[in-house]
């Protein structure tokens, strides 16, 4: 089944403590993405990345990391995390830069204490 | 920030047709308006996209004016499953935008 997977789902960590949010994708998408989505402001794009060892900034990327060594793979990096980074995140993956047509994970939702 | 605009909820019963406008200063002259449907709890999905005028698929259509400030997301006969938030999507300045949400709400 073509998917895109996220872990953990769920998590509750304590400001500071390093944290990883995996992605992975089956469908050979050169494209991925992580957003961010919190009441009132919408889903937010962190960074992205075109294929692999190519990233980018989006709309929101302070406070975080990504890495692209493999195709299929594209973790979101909290080095140092804060309360306000206490979120709803999302990563998707597109067949290519050009087409909007992403493909969603399930979420993670994240708490920051 | 160039801000992308939707209302914020719309109402509507089983098999009326439902129209979502948004509306996006300076986006892209080049890239494709897109909307997306979001369940509680789960990611948001692909709906639709199109460039100029109007597309049309099996679940929905859109339409595009010549000037590509707004965009209306058309839903034709809604049923209670249609219940969700919409978004719209463009990009502004080499980022990907998501408008502010539509809720809408399908009563039986």
């Amino acid at each position: 089944e073509a998917q895109v997977t996220q872990n953990p789902r769920y998590l509750i960590t304590v400001t500071g403590k390093k944290l990883t949010v995996t992605c992975s994708q089956n469908m050979n998408h050169e494209y991925m993405s992580w957003y961010r989505q919190d009441p009132g402001l919408g889903l937010r794009q962190i960074y992205y990345s075109m294929n692999v060892e190519v990233t980018d900034k989006g709309d929101v990327p302070e406070g975080y990391k990504v890495s692209r060594k493999e195709k299929r793979n594209f973790p979101l990096i909290l080095e140092s995390p804060s309360p306000n980074q206490t979120s709803l995140y999302f990563c998707a993956s597109s067949l290519y830069e050009g087409t909007r047509e992403l493909f969603f994970g399930e979420g993670s939702r994240l708490t920051v204490l | 920030l160039a801000k992308t605009t939707q209302p914020i909820s719309m109402d509507s019963y089983e098999g009326q047709e439902v129209n979502i406008t948004c509306s996006h200063n300076n986006i892209a002259t080049n890239d494709y308006i897109t909307w997306y449907q979001q369940f509680p709890s789960q990611g948001p999905r692909f709906i639709i996209q199109g460039y100029k005028t109007k597309v049309t698929n099996e679940v929905a259509s859109l339409f595009i004016p010549a000037d590509r400030k707004s965009s209306t997301l058309s839903l034709p006969r809604v049923s209670l499953s249609d219940t969700a938030v919409y978004y719209c999507l463009v990009e502004v300045t080499d980022k990907l935008i998501f408008g502010t949400g539509t809720r809408l709400q399908v009563f039986p």
